[in-house]
């Protein structure tokens, strides 16, 4: 079973509006949480890390936030733009070798 | 900085031949790792390695081998194409920071090469 599930697998929004991806895992001991955008034949840029004691993390648009007790995140992407278009993918790092979990991403599709 | 580079970027196989997958990153990093990733599926880490000389397998290793003579190149070699690897391959590298806390390090990847094995 997959220790990082998101929510949405897909969305689709209009130029402008606002979205929220989510995250649960299950992975422990945790160490970090990552949020990746992978554009259509791309490989994944990170946008956001976030240890323990952050519970939130702003690049530009997209602020992330992080739950440790709950073992929940969320991506919101402030004001969409057709290059918002992508796979976001949301990644879990275990304590110790810092093992990396993925999930398997949300597609978003922002129609003009 | 090119940062991470890979090729080829697209290959076509027959099942049974082997190839051989590039990867360099010229910013020096101590580690570096192999996924593929397919539809509907995250991420899958098949070997690693955390310096020159130092190799170690990941999640799906089976039928993959790499090595590791420098600290820029890590090759990705398929011994014995099967339909089931059928996949984008990603290279990715990272540094440590001192002290070690390699799991807080942004990893950076390449764009991928695609495989099909027909």
């Amino acid at each position: 079973k997959n220790q990082v599930e998101q929510s949405p697998q897909s969305l689709i929004i209009l130029e402008g509006k606002n979205c929220t991806l989510q995250c649960n895992y299950t992975v422990s001991p945790f160490s970090n949480l990552r949020w990746y955008k992978q554009d259509t034949g791309r490989g994944p840029v990170s946008l956001t890390i976030m240890t323990f004691s952050e519970n939130t993390k702003s690049n530009g648009r997209y602020t992330a936030t992080l739950d440790a007790d709950t073992k929940q995140s969320s991506l919101h992407i402030t004001a969409s733009q057709l290059s918002d278009s992508a796979s976001y993918i949301c990644v879990v790092s275990e304590k110790g070798w810092g093992k990396l979990q993925f999930g398997a991403g949300t597609q978003v599709v922002v129609t003009p | 900085n090119a940062g991470v580079t890979q090729t080829p970027k697209f290959q076509v196989l027959k099942t049974g031949q082997s190839m051989t997958l590039q990867c360099a990153q010229d910013m020096n990093h101590e580690y570096m790792s192999w996924y593929r990733q397919d539809p509907g599926m995250g991420l899958r880490l098949i070997h690693y390695s955390v310096g020159a000389g130092i190799t170690d397998q990941g999640e799906v290793p089976n039928g993959y081998n790499v090595s590791r003579s420098t600290t820029e190149d890590f090759p990705l070699r398929l011994l014995s194409a099967a339909p089931s690897q059928t996949s984008v391959y990603f290279c990715a590298s990272s540094s440590r920071l001192a002290g070690g806390q390699i799991t807080y390090n942004e990893q950076f990847f390449g764009p991928g090469t695609r495989l099909t094995v027909l």
